[in-house]
Protein backbone atom coordinates (compact mmCIF):
# COMPACT_ATOMS: atom_id res chain seq x y z
CA UNK A 1 0.00 0.00 0.00
CA UNK A 2 1.79 3.56 -0.91
CA UNK A 3 -0.60 5.11 1.01
CA UNK A 4 -2.23 7.06 -2.11
CA UNK A 5 -6.09 6.60 -2.45
CA UNK A 6 -8.05 6.64 -5.34
CA UNK A 7 -11.22 6.86 -6.51
CA UNK A 8 -13.10 5.36 -7.72
CA UNK A 9 -11.56 1.97 -8.70
CA UNK A 10 -13.52 1.61 -12.05
CA UNK A 11 -15.54 4.31 -14.40
CA UNK A 12 -17.88 3.28 -17.05
CA UNK A 13 -19.71 6.20 -18.45
CA UNK A 14 -20.73 7.37 -22.68
CA UNK A 15 -19.14 9.61 -24.51
CA UNK A 16 -19.85 13.27 -24.31
CA UNK A 17 -20.23 12.69 -20.57
CA UNK A 18 -18.10 14.82 -17.70
CA UNK A 19 -16.38 12.40 -15.07
CA UNK A 20 -14.33 13.15 -11.72
CA UNK A 21 -11.61 11.08 -10.49
CA UNK A 22 -10.80 11.91 -6.71
CA UNK A 23 -7.15 11.47 -5.29
CA UNK A 24 -5.65 11.50 -2.12
CA UNK A 25 -1.83 12.03 -1.47
CA UNK A 26 0.54 10.44 1.15
CA UNK A 27 0.06 11.71 4.58
CA UNK A 28 2.59 14.98 3.99
CA UNK A 29 3.33 15.00 0.30
CA UNK A 30 2.62 18.57 -1.20
CA UNK A 31 2.73 17.67 -4.86
CA UNK A 32 0.07 15.56 -7.06
CA UNK A 33 0.88 14.23 -10.33
CA UNK A 34 -1.45 12.75 -12.72
CA UNK A 35 -0.53 10.27 -15.33
CA UNK A 36 -2.22 9.03 -18.35
CA UNK A 37 -1.66 5.24 -19.21
CA UNK A 38 -2.87 3.98 -22.66
CA UNK A 39 -2.07 0.77 -24.54
CA UNK A 40 -0.80 2.93 -27.26
CA UNK A 41 -0.07 6.18 -25.84
CA UNK A 42 1.80 4.50 -22.53
CA UNK A 43 2.57 6.33 -18.94
CA UNK A 44 1.73 10.01 -20.10
CA UNK A 45 2.64 13.04 -17.88
CA UNK A 46 -0.61 14.97 -17.47
CA UNK A 47 -0.60 17.69 -14.81
CA UNK A 48 1.12 18.76 -11.36
CA UNK A 49 0.22 20.52 -7.84
CA UNK A 50 2.38 21.64 -5.72
CA UNK A 51 0.05 22.78 -2.59
CA UNK A 52 -2.79 23.99 -4.18
CA UNK A 53 -1.18 25.69 -7.10
CA UNK A 54 -0.54 23.87 -10.98
CA UNK A 55 3.54 23.41 -11.32
CA UNK A 56 3.57 21.89 -14.70
CA UNK A 57 1.65 20.82 -17.53
CA UNK A 58 2.58 17.86 -19.57
CA UNK A 59 0.05 16.17 -22.55
CA UNK A 60 -3.11 17.27 -21.32
CA UNK A 61 -6.43 18.46 -23.43
CA UNK A 62 -8.06 21.51 -23.12
CA UNK A 63 -11.12 19.28 -22.37
CA UNK A 64 -9.31 18.08 -19.24
CA UNK A 65 -8.60 19.94 -15.89
CA UNK A 66 -7.41 19.52 -12.55
CA UNK A 67 -7.22 21.13 -9.17
CA UNK A 68 -5.84 20.91 -5.61
CA UNK A 69 -7.74 21.54 -2.72
CA UNK A 70 -6.43 23.01 0.62
CA UNK A 71 -6.39 19.89 2.57
CA UNK A 72 -4.20 18.34 -0.37
CA UNK A 73 -6.34 16.20 -2.30
CA UNK A 74 -6.72 16.49 -6.13
CA UNK A 75 -9.54 16.20 -8.53
CA UNK A 76 -8.92 15.50 -12.73
CA UNK A 77 -11.76 16.48 -14.44
CA UNK A 78 -12.79 15.26 -17.97
CA UNK A 79 -15.33 16.73 -20.81
CA UNK A 80 -16.66 15.83 -23.68
CA UNK A 81 -15.06 12.03 -23.22
CA UNK A 82 -14.52 10.69 -26.31
CA UNK A 83 -13.89 6.64 -26.99
CA UNK A 84 -10.04 7.65 -26.45
CA UNK A 85 -10.41 8.53 -23.37
CA UNK A 86 -10.25 5.42 -22.11
CA UNK A 87 -7.57 4.58 -20.02
CA UNK A 88 -5.88 4.03 -16.82
CA UNK A 89 -5.32 7.01 -14.85
CA UNK A 90 -3.14 7.20 -11.73
CA UNK A 91 -2.19 10.07 -9.43
CA UNK A 92 1.26 10.23 -7.40
CA UNK A 93 2.27 12.46 -4.84
CA UNK A 94 6.06 12.88 -3.08
CA UNK A 95 7.67 15.43 -0.50
CA UNK A 96 8.86 18.70 -2.07
CA UNK A 97 12.39 17.86 -3.32
CA UNK A 98 13.03 16.71 -7.23
CA UNK A 99 14.60 13.77 -6.22
CA UNK A 100 12.26 12.38 -3.94
CA UNK A 101 10.14 9.47 -5.20
CA UNK A 102 6.44 9.43 -6.34
CA UNK A 103 4.36 6.90 -4.94
CA UNK A 104 1.59 6.23 -7.03
CA UNK A 105 -1.93 5.10 -6.39
CA UNK A 106 -3.74 1.71 -7.79
CA UNK A 107 -5.72 3.65 -10.33
CA UNK A 108 -8.98 4.75 -12.02
CA UNK A 109 -9.99 2.46 -15.23
CA UNK A 110 -12.02 4.40 -16.93
CA UNK A 111 -13.71 2.77 -19.82
CA UNK A 112 -15.84 5.27 -22.31
CA UNK A 113 -18.31 3.46 -24.33
CA UNK B 1 14.43 17.40 -24.04
CA UNK B 2 14.53 14.36 -22.15
CA UNK B 3 13.48 10.91 -22.75
CA UNK B 4 13.74 7.17 -22.30
CA UNK B 5 13.91 4.12 -24.50
CA UNK B 6 13.40 1.04 -23.34
CA UNK B 7 14.81 -1.66 -25.92
CA UNK B 8 12.65 -4.45 -25.33
CA UNK B 9 8.76 -4.77 -25.03
CA UNK B 10 8.65 -8.26 -23.94
CA UNK B 11 11.26 -10.46 -22.08
CA UNK B 12 10.44 -14.41 -22.09
CA UNK B 13 12.66 -15.95 -19.53
CA UNK B 14 12.55 -19.15 -17.71
CA UNK B 15 12.40 -19.25 -13.83
CA UNK B 16 15.97 -19.46 -12.50
CA UNK B 17 17.39 -17.69 -15.30
CA UNK B 18 18.90 -14.10 -15.25
CA UNK B 19 17.39 -11.47 -16.66
CA UNK B 20 18.98 -7.70 -18.15
CA UNK B 21 16.20 -5.30 -19.44
CA UNK B 22 17.49 -2.57 -20.62
CA UNK B 23 16.55 1.42 -20.58
CA UNK B 24 18.65 4.23 -22.25
CA UNK B 25 17.99 7.75 -21.49
CA UNK B 26 18.49 11.09 -23.10
CA UNK B 27 18.96 14.19 -21.34
CA UNK B 28 21.11 17.60 -21.23
CA UNK B 29 20.93 17.93 -17.40
CA UNK B 30 21.80 15.76 -14.49
CA UNK B 31 19.20 12.97 -14.24
CA UNK B 32 17.48 10.96 -11.77
CA UNK B 33 16.76 7.96 -12.49
CA UNK B 34 14.50 5.30 -11.51
CA UNK B 35 12.48 1.92 -12.65
CA UNK B 36 9.11 1.14 -11.18
CA UNK B 37 7.24 -2.58 -11.70
CA UNK B 38 3.33 -2.91 -12.26
CA UNK B 39 1.99 -6.07 -11.54
CA UNK B 40 -1.20 -6.51 -13.07
CA UNK B 41 -4.39 -4.71 -12.33
CA UNK B 42 -2.34 -2.83 -9.92
CA UNK B 43 -0.33 0.46 -9.43
CA UNK B 44 3.46 1.42 -9.90
CA UNK B 45 6.00 0.55 -7.40
CA UNK B 46 9.15 1.79 -7.00
CA UNK B 47 12.07 -0.72 -7.64
CA UNK B 48 15.03 1.31 -7.33
CA UNK B 49 16.53 4.91 -8.10
CA UNK B 50 19.88 6.67 -9.41
CA UNK B 51 20.42 10.01 -7.91
CA UNK B 52 24.25 10.28 -7.51
CA UNK B 53 27.03 8.24 -6.23
CA UNK B 54 27.63 4.56 -6.59
CA UNK B 55 26.73 3.66 -10.18
CA UNK B 56 25.44 0.47 -8.65
CA UNK B 57 22.16 0.64 -7.26
CA UNK B 58 20.71 -2.00 -5.02
CA UNK B 59 16.33 -2.33 -4.97
CA UNK B 60 14.26 -4.55 -3.64
CA UNK B 61 13.35 -7.96 -4.65
CA UNK B 62 17.10 -8.54 -5.50
CA UNK B 63 16.66 -6.04 -8.93
CA UNK B 64 19.67 -4.00 -9.19
CA UNK B 65 20.73 -1.86 -12.15
CA UNK B 66 23.99 -0.12 -13.26
CA UNK B 67 24.26 3.90 -14.18
CA UNK B 68 26.42 4.00 -17.29
CA UNK B 69 26.89 7.62 -17.98
CA UNK B 70 28.80 7.08 -20.97
CA UNK B 71 26.30 4.88 -22.25
CA UNK B 72 23.69 6.62 -21.24
CA UNK B 73 21.80 3.72 -20.14
CA UNK B 74 20.54 2.46 -16.59
CA UNK B 75 20.00 -1.38 -17.48
CA UNK B 76 18.40 -3.58 -14.62
CA UNK B 77 19.26 -7.11 -13.81
CA UNK B 78 18.56 -9.99 -11.44
CA UNK B 79 20.41 -12.56 -11.60
CA UNK B 80 17.62 -15.59 -10.65
CA UNK B 81 14.00 -14.50 -11.58
CA UNK B 82 11.18 -16.66 -10.15
CA UNK B 83 7.47 -16.98 -11.15
CA UNK B 84 6.56 -13.76 -9.17
CA UNK B 85 8.53 -11.41 -10.82
CA UNK B 86 6.40 -11.54 -13.90
CA UNK B 87 4.68 -7.75 -14.30
CA UNK B 88 5.80 -4.99 -16.70
CA UNK B 89 8.48 -2.74 -15.88
CA UNK B 90 9.34 1.09 -16.27
CA UNK B 91 12.49 2.97 -16.76
CA UNK B 92 11.67 6.69 -15.90
CA UNK B 93 13.57 9.81 -15.81
CA UNK B 94 12.64 12.90 -13.71
CA UNK B 95 12.18 15.39 -15.48
CA UNK B 96 13.91 18.99 -15.50
CA UNK B 97 16.08 17.21 -12.08
CA UNK B 98 19.40 19.08 -11.43
CA UNK B 99 22.00 18.97 -8.07
CA UNK B 100 20.64 21.17 -6.37
CA UNK B 101 17.28 21.71 -7.50
CA UNK B 102 14.80 22.25 -4.24
CA UNK B 103 11.76 22.73 -6.00
CA UNK B 104 9.17 21.47 -6.50
CA UNK B 105 9.14 20.40 -10.00
CA UNK B 106 9.80 16.95 -11.76
CA UNK B 107 7.04 14.83 -13.55
CA UNK B 108 8.45 11.67 -14.66
CA UNK B 109 9.12 10.56 -18.23
CA UNK B 110 8.45 6.82 -18.61
CA UNK B 111 9.66 4.33 -21.27
CA UNK B 112 7.26 2.49 -23.18
CA UNK B 113 7.39 -0.59 -20.60
CA UNK B 114 8.70 -4.25 -20.62
CA UNK B 115 6.35 -6.89 -19.78
CA UNK B 116 8.80 -9.79 -18.20
CA UNK B 117 7.42 -12.85 -19.01
CA UNK B 118 8.76 -15.79 -16.35
CA UNK B 119 8.18 -19.14 -17.53
CA UNK B 120 8.41 -22.41 -15.17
Amino acid sequence: DSGVTQTPKHLITATGQRVTLRCSPRSGDLSVYWYQQSLDQGLQFLIQYYNGEERAKGNILERFSAQQFPDLHSELNLSSLELGDSALYFCASSRERAYNEQFFGPGTRLTVL
Amino acid sequence: AQSVTQLDSQVPVFEEAPVELRCNYSSSVSVYLFWYVQYPNQGLQLLLKYLSGSTLVKGINGFEAEFNKSQTSFHLRKPSVHISDTAEYFCAVRAGASIGYGGSQGNLIFGKGTKLSVKP
